[in-house]
């Protein structure tokens, strides 16, 4: 059984803080890993993908992976209200030809003002 | 707007009923997904189709569930005899066929079963 993990929260940071989302999986074949937001009653917006061990940058926002430890995190830098959302995390394990992804519950985070 | 388009975007059923749901994706992507989310979940795989070929499908597509994907295009999930179990958002993603893997989701179908 594939799992994804994540702490459902909910996550409270003040505003320009940093966010910390954290996510572990299972299954050690997977290669692709995803962070996804998603607003109530929305659809989930794709925010970061990560293929390799190290940290990747985009804007206010880095995932880290490490393949070793099956860990995947998300930072927001200067968090704002407008990130108070569901982040979930995803995972792909496409080695074995499979495209499906593989999504944890999610965290909530909510940025205090 | 050039991204994944799914209509009805809410559908309300009695028990019983079929009801179809249709997936338009982003334009050059041939690659399509279906998933189902419900309350307090992450999606959970449906299937997924390569052009017009249904090359995955998920143990939770009961034999109720049909999706179809016609000259590689649009694609159609029907639900025959709904349940109140069926009750749940309905999302269809899609992707290029590249090495990134990335999904890009419609806004979804909220169905619900009474």
């Amino acid at each position: 059984q594939k799992e994804v993990e994540q702490n459902s929260g909910p996550l409270s940071v003040p505003e320009g803080a940093i966010a910390s989302l954290n996510c572990t999986y299972s299954d050690r074949g997977s290669q692709s890993f995803f962070w996804y937001r998603q607003y109530s009653g929305k659809s989930p917006e794709l925010i970061m993908s990560i293929y390799s061990n190290g940290d990747k940058e985009d804007g206010r926002f880095t995932a880290q992976l490490n393949k070793a430890s099956q860990y995947v995190s998300l930072l927001i830098r200067d968090s704002q209200p407008s990130d108070s959302a569901t982040y979930l995390c995803a995972s792909n394990h496409s080695g074995a030809g499979s495209y499906q992804l593989t999504f944890g519950k999610g965290t909530k985070l909510s940025v205090i003002p | 707007d050039t991204g994944v388009s799914q209509n009805p975007r809410h559908k309300i059923t009695k028990r019983g009923q079929n009801v179809t749901f249709r997936c338009d994706p982003i334009s050059e992507h041939n690659r399509l997904y279906w998933y189902r989310q419900t309350l307090g979940q992450g999606p959970e795989f449906l299937t997924y189709f390569q052009n017009e070929a249904q090359l995955e499908k998920s143990r939770l597509l009961s034999d109720r569930f049909s999706a179809e994907r016609p000259k590689g295009s649009f694609s159609t999930l029907e639900i025959q005899r709904t349940e109140q179990g069926d009750s749940a958002m309905y999302l269809c993603a899609s992707s290029l066929v590249d090495s990134s893997y990335e999904q890009y989701f419609g806004p979804g179908t909220r169905l619900t079963v009474t």
